[in-house]
């Protein structure tokens, strides 16, 4: 069964600076997606990034980037210039191709608070 | 486009009632997901639809859950009975088929079971 981690329960950052959050994932699948997704306090589910696992050059988003790293089955967000909006949990999310189709699986999840 | 629509936004039952949460996805989605979002086991995937028949519902908790969509414009989640471990939040996620990768949620219903 897939698995994604995310290893940091809490994350800060000041306003304008740049901050990672972390997540690895398992899988022995070749097609997959990775996704970010932002829950502010509104607890609405956003998509903030995608990734699809073919494509080797990283998905960006404005200020939102990804360093995808296939081999090593790891899928970082970095914001830079981070907000006050910013703050929110952020999930990482797998999504298998094939058989699977349509099952996301969800990281426990990071709060980043952004300081002004 | 207005989104994906979950009725009610929140919901205060006694442990034992039926509760039914609704779902209206996004006009000319073909599939339709059911997650639930609790502090202990976070986000998990309980039922999926593609064109109206669930394809699968192996994240179902147990038999107390229940999952349906008459038509394409409608779903419900049916809890019966309810217990207080069945708190949680419950999202509603819609997509396309040829989009499946791009799930679109609702605002969620946060449900108490007292």
């Amino acid at each position: 069964a897939q698995t994604v981690t995310q290893s940091q329960p809490e994350m800060s950052v000041q306003e304008a600076e740049t901050v990672t959050l972390s997540c690895t994932y398992d899988t022995s699948e070749s097609d997959y997606y990775l996704f970010w997704y932002k829950q502010p306090p509104s607890r609405q589910m956003i998509l903030v990034i995608r990734q699809e696992a073919y494509k080797q050059q990283n998905a960006t988003e404005n200020r939102f980037s990804v360093n995808f790293q296939k081999a090593a089955k790891s899928f970082s967000l970095k914001i830079s210039d981070s907000q006050l909006g910013d703050a929110a949990m952020y999930f990482c999310a797998y999504l298998a191709g094939g058989t699977s189709y349509g099952k996301l699986t969800f990281g426990q999840g990071t709060i980043l608070t952004v300081h002004p | 486009d207005a989104g994906v629509i979950q009725s009610p936004r929140h919901e205060v039952t006694e442990m034992g009632q039926e509760v039914t949460l609704r779902c209206k996805p996004i006009s000319g989605h073909d599939y339709l997901f059911w997650y639930r979002q609790t502090m202990m086991r976070g986000l998990e995937l309980l039922i999926y639809f593609n064109n109206n028949v669930p394809i699968d519902d192996s994240g179902m908790p147990e038999d107390r859950f229940s999952a349906k969509m008459p038509n394409a414009s409608f779903s419900t989640l049916k809890i019966q009975p309810s217990e207080p471990r069945d708190s949680a939040v419950y999202f509603c996620a819609s997509s396309r088929r040829l989009a499946v990768y791009e799930q679109y949620f609702g605002p969620g219903t946060r449900l108490t079971v007292t």
